[in-house]
Formats: C-alpha cells, sequence, structure tokens
C-alpha cells in the first residue's frame, strides 16, 4: 500500500504569495498517477491536477503540478483570497488508491 | 455539464446495510471512457476511496472495506449504487460518488474529476 504523506500541515500565507505543497509517497508511483485536489469547507473535492502536472479544464494556470517517482509538488503561483482552502493529492496508480491527509492553505 | 446526485438515507442503525445511489445527469455511465466510484470522507478527516465500477463489469473495492461493499450500476436509469452492511460509527461520514476518466483501460487507469456534492450519513441507533 502506498502511503502519501503531505507537508507541511498548514500554511499560513497571505494573498498574493507563492504556495508549495509537498506530497511524499512511501512507494514509487506507477506511471506518475498522481492527482491534486482543492476541498472548501462543505463543498466536494475539485479536481486541479491529474498525471502530476497536467491541469485539469477551468483551472487557472497559477496552479502548477510538479515531480516523479516519490517527490510531487503542487505550487500556487500567486495565492488569490479563493484558493484558501485544503489541498489533497492522491495516488491512482496502484491499489489500493490512497489519499494524503492534507494540507490546509489559510490566510496569515 | 455533467452533474452527479447522490440520494439515500440520512442515518442508518449500527449493523444494517447502507444504500446509497448516484444519479448521473447523462448517460455516459456506459461509456468505456469512464469508471463510476464512491469516495468517503467522515467528519473532520480526509478522504477514503471506496470502490468503483467499470462499464464492462470490472469492479474495484478497498481492501479494509471489499468484504462488506457491493458497488452496481443501472444503465438504463443512469444511475449506479453502493451498499455498504454491517455498518458502525465508524462508517459514518459524507458520501461522494464520482466520475473517474479512464487514462488506459489495460490495466484499469482513471482519475476521479467530477464529484457529486456529497450525502451525509450518521450511523446511530
Amino acid at each position: 500500500e502506498i502511503v502519501l504523506t503531505q507537508s507541511p500541515g498548514t500554511l499560513s500565507l497571505s494573498p498574493g504569495e507563492r504556495a508549495t505543497l509537498s506530497c511524499r509517497a512511501s512507494q514509487i508511483v506507477s506511471g506518475a498517477y498522481l492527482a491534486w485536489y482543492q476541498q472548501k469547507p462543505g463543498q466536494a473535492p475539485r479536481l486541479l491536477i491529474h498525471g502530476a502536472y497536467s491541469r485539469a479544464t477551468g483551472i487557472p494556470d497559477r496552479f502548477s503540478g510538479s515531480g516523479s517517482g516519490t517527490d510531487f509538488t503542487l505550487t500556487i503561483g500567486r495565492l488569490e483570497p479563493e484558493d484558501f482552502a485544503v489541498y489533497y493529492c492522491h495516488q491512482y496508480g496502484s491499489s489500493p488508491y490512497s489519499f494524503g491527509q492534507g494540507t490546509r492553505v489559510e490566510i496569515k | 455539464q455533467l452533474q452527479l446526485q447522490e440520494s439515500g438515507p440520512g442515518l442508518v442503525k449500527p449493523s444494517e446495510t447502507l444504500s446509497l445511489t448516484c444519479s448521473v445527469s447523462d448517460d455516459s455511465i456506459s461509456s468505456f471512457l469512464y469508471s463510476w466510484g464512491w469516495i468517503r470522507q467522515p467528519p473532520g478527516k480526509g478522504l477514503e476511496f471506496i470502490g468503483s465500477f467499470y462499464y464492462n463489469g470490472i469492479t474495484y473495492y478497498d481492501p479494509s472495506l471489499k468484504s462488506r461493499v457491493t458497488i452496481s450500476v443501472d444503465t438504463s436509469k443512469n444511475q449506479f449504487s453502493m451498499k455498504l452492511n454491517s455498518v458502525t460509527a465508524a462508517d459514518t461520514a459524507v458520501y461522494y460518488c464520482a466520475r473517474g476518466s479512464v487514462v488506459t483501460s489495460l490495466p484499469l487507469i482513471y482519475y476521479m474529476d467530477v464529484w457529486g456534492r456529497g450525502t451525509t450519513v450518521t450511523v446511530s441507533s
């Protein structure tokens, strides 16, 4: 089973700043089949990135994904007020499929 | 734009069976391009993948739930369903249905790209 560990647990930043979120896997993620989701309170997760770096339809280009193997990163270029939320990584290349525990991006 | 809507009881008694249905707004449920799955989120916690169904009958269940869960599809109604039996308080969660966009069919690889709004299920007597 692949365990995904996200860091930091909480990121306190101001609007306009750059956010860098990490997702580390306990084993190589097959095919770089890694996705990132954004979740706001009371809402369903929203797909941001799939295949480690491919932006989903309608996602602004300030969101970018990178990485391979066991280390993946989600970068938000300049934080907008609507970007403060919880972010999850998810590997779907090997069963059982797994999610990270989440990183909360909060307003400083 | 595709929409998914979960439905089912909000309260289930311990040891009983939780049954949820997801209604899909178009007929893509029969397409080889997509799989259809369930994910849950216990209160204040992270996401847990429950299982999925592919048009050719392939099902996937998380090993921790495999003995208790069944996912099925009714293409005539554009719906898919989940049954989880012998529930306990640990099964209390928001349950989401979602569409998986297939990357490859052999092996079957997909990422969940469209989600329903979720439905809250509480297990309590």
